[in-house]
């Protein structure tokens, strides 16, 4: 019954080399969102789609790019991955509490865990 | 800037040894305080939503209170598998923030047999 699907769970990539995260979700929910949490550390807010709107984060790099072609699929794009992007990328997704159905819950994938060599 | 501070930031505890752990946040006109478990490797699983100064809610061993300034996770009589990281998160002010989560660096607790 898995509800936020994150592809693939683990991802290895090379300094400098392209690579796409994908999340998926089957709860309809109008939101979705990228973080990024390194060990320790709090879930950093990367972007997120309210339906087909983008929201940046002033402080994510030009690096990092995202996509949302359905309401169903979301993807993270890095564009030239540095050691420093080695991470958990975390895809989450919301219903806002105005909407039928809607609550105050974002509901979280689990996780592709990427490695920059 | 919204700000959600945890403390401590491990707690290890031996089975059955019950403690509090703190979230405390300086975003004005509180609109919900989340919490989330963690487990290494995966993504925060939701716990608790509470909304007013006073609310309580409880799940199993977890029981979660709020103040007008800061939350606390109550853990009672803890076993091994109630060791995780409690992520705590409040959403930002009403407005472009809506749907953005603070979050706390959250405590790692650690439950020993």
């Amino acid at each position: 019954d898995a509800m936020v699907i994150q592809n693939p769970r683990y991802q290895v990539t090379q300094f400098g080399k392209p690579v796409t995260l994908s999340c998926s979700q089957t709860l309809n929910h109008n939101v979705m969102y990228w973080y990024q949490q390194k060990s320790s550390q709090a879930p950093k807010l990367l972007f997120h789609y309210y339906d087909k709107d983008f929201n940046n984060e002033a402080d994510t790099p030009d690096n990092f790019q995202s996509r949302r072609p359905n309401t169903s699929f979301c993807f993270l794009d890095i564009r030239s991955p540095g050691l420093g992007d080695a991470a958990m990328y975390l895809c989450a997704t919301y219903r806002p509490v105005g909407l039928a159905g809607g609550n105050n819950e974002q509901f979280f994938g689990p996780g592709t865990r990427l490695t920059v060599l | 800037e919204d700000q959600v501070t945890q403390s401590p930031e491990a707690l290890r505890l031996q089975e059955g040894e019950s403690s509090s752990l703190n979230c405390s946040y300086t975003v004005s006109g509180l609109r919900g305080l989340f919490w989330y478990r963690q487990d290494p490797g995966k993504g925060p699983e939701f716990l608790f939503t509470l909304y007013s100064a006073g609310e309580e809610k409880e799940k199993e061993r977890l029981k979660a209170t709020l103040t007008k300034k800061e939350s606390f996770l109550h853990i009672t009589a803890p076993k091994p598998e109630d060791s995780a990281t409690y992520l705590c998160a409040v959403p930002g002010r009403r407005g472009s923030n809506d749907y953005k989560l603070s979050f706390g660096a959250g405590t790692t607790v650690t439950v020993r047999a």
